[in-house]
């Protein structure tokens, strides 16, 4: 079945540091793939996605390629600011979209 | 943007009660909506699939006469959490998907927290 896989967390960054969490997943077919933000006590929030192999998700400063190569989809940032602490979910989807498959999630912490 | 509310936002009650969770699309229709089930520092897992006008489907291990969905309107799906108990303590999140837009997006409501005493 599909899977995502994330790194673990939590990741804990000095603010302007470079963020990657990575990303990989097992899918039958051609996914669509995503990253999920979840800020303290909201719910989950799509950051960005990308439908097709090569495509580049972009948001807030955050991007993420997929790579169908590596079957990755790594998200990265150049300069982490205190109030992109959250945790951070990728997650895929095949068969037009009825199903979501989410990885454990990354927890991000940011400090001054 | 697409705003998904859930209602209520947190609830405690009593072992053997039941326990409704409303989810609302505010401003698109939702042909399909889903309900996941997140635990403490854990991802979310999907428990059904919620079609307007037919019934849901369920994912495996999910009991449907537990977790019983209703999704009357293109607006409306509703979890009944029946005859709760400690261990169905979580935090529950819908999603919906735009009938009308891209196709693929889900956009997910604030969760709401159970408490079963």
């Amino acid at each position: 079945g599909d899977s995502v896989t994330q790194m673990e967390g939590p990741v804990t960054l000095s603010e302007e540091a470079f963020l990657t969490i990575n990303c990989t997943y097992t899918a039958t077919g051609y996914p669509s793939l995503f990253w999920y933000v979840q800020y303290p006590g909201e719910g989950l929030q799509l950051l960005l996605k990308a439908t097709k192999a090569d495509d580049k998700g972009s948001n807030k400063g955050f991007e993420a390629t997929y790579r169908k190569e590596t079957t990755s989809f790594h998200l990265e940032k150049g300069s982490v600011q205190v109030s992109d602490s959250a945790v951070y979910f990728c997650a895929l989807s095949t068969g037009g979209g009825n199903k979501l498959t989410f990885g454990t999630g990354t927890q991000l912490k940011v400090e001054l | 943007g697409a705003v998904v509310s859930q209602h209520p936002s947190w609830v405690i009650c009593k072992s053997g009660t039941s326990v409704k969770i409303e989810c609302r699309s505010l401003d698109f229709q939702a042909t399909t909506m889903f309900w996941y089930r997140q635990f403490p520092k854990q991802s979310l897992m999907l428990m059904a699939t919620s079609n307007e006008g037919s019934k849901a489907t369920y994912e495996q291990g999910v009991e449907k006469d537990k977790f019983l969905i209703n999704h009357a309107s293109l607006t409306l799906s509703t979890l009944t959490v029946t005859s709760a108990h400690p261990e169905d303590s979580s935090f529950y999140i819908c999603s919906a998907r735009d009938t009308g837009g891209a196709g693929e997006t889900q956009y997910f409501g604030p969760g709401t927290r159970l408490l079963v005493l």
